[in-house]
């Protein structure tokens, strides 16, 4: 099974400040790269799937992207909302491994 | 809207089994993969398997093999997640999820269910 590798465990920045988390999965594979924000007491969200789409009603400062075996989710410009737990995962038809999380701290 | 509730919250003792319930509404429900997510406080998301209720298919990590079982109800759009031999270990929040579209990607996600186990 491939295992995500998702670093850092936590990061503290402020409010404007361009922040990125990454993933780095330990084979290649095409697309099938997730990212969901969780806050607590609240189910997960997902942000994005395949890689870089977004999904409907996330805003437009978060985004994804792919190099080799590097996957990154970046948000351009922190808010004060944006204060959660981020999560990378692949998912296939018979797997769906997440890596360890992110708190991100604003 | 995709709309999935889950059980509310159990106290078990060690030892008891569990049934948790995931109902859904606001989509096909036989026609997409649903998923199961263990998180335990303090920890990451776990990916538990994912089940296709059209047919009842399931894909267990290999890490939750032998220690829960997915099925699900066509008939009421309801998928179960069942633990048995239940342990402290055990206690967690449980969620399903539906993939909703052509990937197993969790679009939708339930309320959750919060586990304990504790004599």
């Amino acid at each position: 099974d491939i295992q995500m590798t998702q670093s850092p465990s936590t990061l503290s920045a402020s409010v404007g400040d361009r922040v990125t988390i990454t993933c780095r999965a330990s084979q290649t594979f095409r697309g099938w790269l997730a990212w969901y924000q969780h806050k607590p007491g609240k189910a997960p969200q997902l942000l994005m799937h395949d890689t870089s789409r977004l999904e409907r009603g996330v805003p437009s400062r978060f985004s994804g992207s792919a190099s080799g075996t590097e996957f990154t989710l970046t948000i351009s410009s922190l808010q004060p909302e944006d204060s959660a737990t981020y999560y990378c995962q692949h998912y296939t038809f018979s797997s769906g491994t997440f890596g360890q999380g992110t708190k991100v701290e604003v | 809207e995709v709309r999935l509730v889950q059980s509310g919250p159990e106290v078990k003792m060690p030892g008891e089994s569990l049934k948790i319930s995931c109902t859904a509404s606001g989509y096909e429900f036989a026609k997409y993969w649903l998923g199961w997510v263990r998180h335990m406080p303090g920890k990451g998301l776990e990916w538990v398997g994912l089940i296709y209720p059209g047919d009842s298919e399931v894909r267990y990590n290999p890490s939750f093999e032998g220690l829960v079982t997915m099925s699900a109800d066509r008939s009421i759009n309801t998928a179960y997640l069942q633990l048995s031999g239940l342990r402290a270990s055990d206690s967690a929040m449980y969620y399903c999820a539906s993939s909703v579209g052509s990937t197993t990607c969790l679009n939708n996600w339930g309320q959750g269910t919060l586990l304990t186990v504790s004599s």
